[in-house]
């Protein structure tokens, strides 16, 4: 199984930073890597598919980049409504595997 | 827009079989784009894909959980089914239905919201 590593596993922030999140894949994945931000108690949802695609009805703020091995998400200007998990997930080939999350918390 | 909403038992028995549906709302099962399938995550652990299915048949599954796992459609009612058998403690989690393109790339979209179901005797 191709192994997903993200970094950090947690980090505080405030309104308006701009925060980056990593993920590093353990083979190459191409630009099979999608990015997904989770609530609690919601369902979660896709931000960026092809790993800089962005989903339809998603703020520009969020942007993906990388390709092979090593990802990131960033976003720019973080708003309330930001604050949640960020999980991503290769679709290079299957089992389809996940990162084990970045929590996003108010600093 | 298309909703998925899970529905089961909450708590399920070691050793017996966990059994959730997944209700579908506009939109079809019988997408010829999609499959549909699958995700759970155990408490402090990572999201699992378990498995995905075409509505006509074509069906896929983790390694790790193959043996005992059922996934089915019932086109009528528009659902989609999962069957895990002879569960432990680490099958308790949140379990999410899913759908993702057929072709292309294989990102998952949209999700239910999740049952938490609980193995416990």
């Amino acid at each position: 199984d191709i192994q997903m590593t993200q970094s950090p596993s947690s980090l505080s922030a405030s309104v308006g930073d701009r925060v980056t999140i990593t993920c590093r894949a353990s083979q190459d994945i191409s630009s099979y890597l999608n990015w997904y931000q989770h609530k609690p108690g919601e369902a979660p949802e896709l931000l960026i598919y092809a790993a800089s695609s962005l989903q339809g009805g998603v703020p520009s703020r969020f942007i993906g980049s990388g390709s092979g091995t090593d990802f990131t998400l960033t976003i720019s200007g973080l708003q309330p409504e930001d604050f949640a998990t960020y999980y991503c997930q290769q679709s290079f080939t299957t089992p389809w595997t996940f990162g084990q999350g970045t929590k996003v918390e108010v600093k | 827009q298309l909703q998925l909403q899970e529905s089961g038992p909450r708590v399920v028995k070691p050793s017996e079989t966990l059994s959730l549906t997944c209700s579908v709302s506009g939109g079809s099962i019988t997408s010829t784009n999609h499959y549909w399938g699958w995700i759970r995550q155990p408490p402090g652990k990572r999201l699992e894909w378990i498995g995905s299915m075409y509505y006509s048949g074509s069906r896929h599954f983790n390694p790790s959980l193959e043996s005992r796992v059922t996934i089915s459609v019932d086109t009528s009612k528009n659902q989609l089914s999962l069957k895990l058998r002879s569960v432990t403690a680490a099958d308790t989690g949140v379990y999410h239905c899913v759908r993702r393109l057929r072709l292309g790339d294989n990102y998952f979209d949209p999700w239910g919201q999740g049952i938490l179901v609980i193995v416990s005797s």
